[in-house]
């Protein structure tokens, strides 16, 4: 079993549309969680960043942890063709010196 | 802030030759860089982590003696590939972490290598 899973879509949706993405985890020493948006052929940007468990909004994103069920989640709304991307989940035990796992990535498509 | 930079971002090259990658952090001190592969569709595979004046980390199965890390400075990394070979064709993406940003890692815009 990996320590952190994502499912990996593709995910289609018509512009204007909520978006969920989800991860699940397995260690419980994970603190620090992280959405990171990664268009082709480029590097990750950092999305949301969250400490612990509990929401938090920036925009049209917001990033829900529960530590108690290990599930992270990151909404889209009003989602934009210039969200399809791919979205990786990112998790680490104690801040990002720690080692990140990283989800396999769930491609977004969002189609006008 | 926290931006990243590569260079180059797109290199082919003739087996057998070295490339050498570069990771600068543009607008903060990097105490830490990381090194990263990617396959098409797929995640990132963490190759190795690096601190500054320090040798690097490298995770298991990573050659060390074939993907050089040098870490000379607070905002410059490198990722030197020897005697590169097609199986070494790849997304190569640095990440940097440091004073004064969010305690968590800041991506390169990434390096394709096609060796051929």
């Amino acid at each position: 079993q990996k320590e952190v899973e994502q499912d990996p879509g593709p995910l289609s949706v018509p512009e204007g549309a909520i978006v969920s993405l989800n991860c699940t985890y397995s260690n419980s020493a994970f603190q620090y969680f992280m959405w990171y948006r990664q268009y082709s052929r480029k590097g990750p940007e950092l999305l949301m960043y969250t400490y612990s468990s509990g929401n938090k909004e920036d925009g049209r994103f917001t990033a829900q942890v529960d530590k108690s069920s290990k599930y992270i989640s990151l909404f889209i709304r009003d989602s934009q063709p210039s969200d399809s991307a791919t979205y990786l989940c990112a998790m680490s035990a104690s801040g990002g010196y720690n080692k990140l796992i990283f989800g396999a990535g769930t491609r977004l498509a969002v189609h006008p | 802030g926290a931006v990243v930079s590569q260079h180059p971002s797109r290199v082919i090259c003739k087996s057998g030759t070295s490339v050498k990658i570069e990771c600068r952090s543009l607008d903060f001190q990097a105490t830490t860089m990381f090194w990263y592969r990617q396959f098409p569709k797929q995640s990132l595979m963490l190759m190795a982590t690096s601190n500054e004046g320090s040798k690097a980390t490298y995770e298991q199965g990573v050659e060390k003696d074939k993907f050089l890390i040098n870490h000379a400075s607070l905002t410059l990394s490198t990722l030197t590939v020897t005697s590169a070979h097609p199986e070494d064709s790849s997304f190569y993406i640095c990440s940097a972490m440091g004073l004064d940003v969010l305690d968590t890692q800041y991506f390169g815009p990434g390096t394709r290598l096609t060796v051929l």
